[in-house]
């Protein structure tokens, strides 16, 4: 169970263009979506939280406008890279939550999307 | 305060031995300390994770330490395989409330055959 699936895995865009990359919780409904960016041997940055129905709580330095995060329903959130340029290039991770307490609803994290800008 | 410390960066550890990732953290709020597995090219997994009222959690052969008066959490891998090879992230976070995770830096752990 808690199977979190992440579309595509990997994509390449051409500079300037969007790509929208989606998340989606198979078999529990996830009240709290997180999606983090990861570059190549580095630690997970948190970018932005989001819960159903409410706007993305974005993280310092973490451009909005730039990184749109839609969580249409409990399961399934949407990041979109507007306008993208070759520093987007990044590895973007999503991870869902069931419940609040994280004990008993674990984070589970999707396999990433591999992001290049040419 | 919201920095997690993880050591060492790198580990390699002979087939059969024993693996150790310290991470201490500052944040006395935190109430959650997860650690997590990530292969190459996936998303991290959840391994296993304890909260600070057990000074130990053993699964297999994966035991977290916790010394809450250090602030201080280990993963300790028993029996080592190859099959071990990946990064190890420790992590910490509230327990209720939605409240997001703070990542430690990550360990490269290469078990030898």
């Amino acid at each position: 169970g808690a199977v979190v699936s992440q579309h595509p895995s990997r994509v390449i865009c051409k500079s300037g263009t969007s790509v929208k990359i989606e998340c989606r919780s198979l078999d529990f409904q996830a009240t709290t979506m997180f999606w983090y960016r990861q570059f190549p041997k580095q630690s997970l940055m948190l970018m932005a939280t989001s819960n159903e129905g409410s706007k993305a709580t974005y993280e310092q330095g973490v451009e909005k406008d730039k990184f749109l995060i839609n969580h249409a329903s409990l399961t399934l959130s949407t990041l979109t890279v507007t306008s993208a340029h070759p520093e987007d290039s990044s590895f973007y991770i999503c991870s869902a939550r069931a419940g609040r307490d994280s004990y008993n609803s674990p984070l589970h994290f999707g396999n990433g999307t591999r992001l290049t800008v040419t | 305060q919201q920095q997690v410390k993880q050591s060492p960066q790198s580990l390699i550890v002979q087939k059969g031995g024993i693996s150790i990732i310290n991470c201490a953290y500052e944040n006395t709020a935190f109430d959650y300390f997860p650690w997590y597995q990530q292969f190459p090219g996936k998303g991290p997994a959840l391994l296993i994770a304890i909260r600070p009222d057990v000074s130990e959690k053993k699964e297999g052969r994966f035991t977290i330490s916790f010394n809450k008066s250090a602030k201080q959490f280990s993963l300790h891998i028993m029996d080592s395989q190859p099959g071990d090879s990946a990064t190890y992230f420790c992590a910490a976070g509230g327990d209720t409330g939605f409240q997001k995770l703070v990542f430690g830096t990550g360990t490269r752990l290469l078990v030898s055959p």
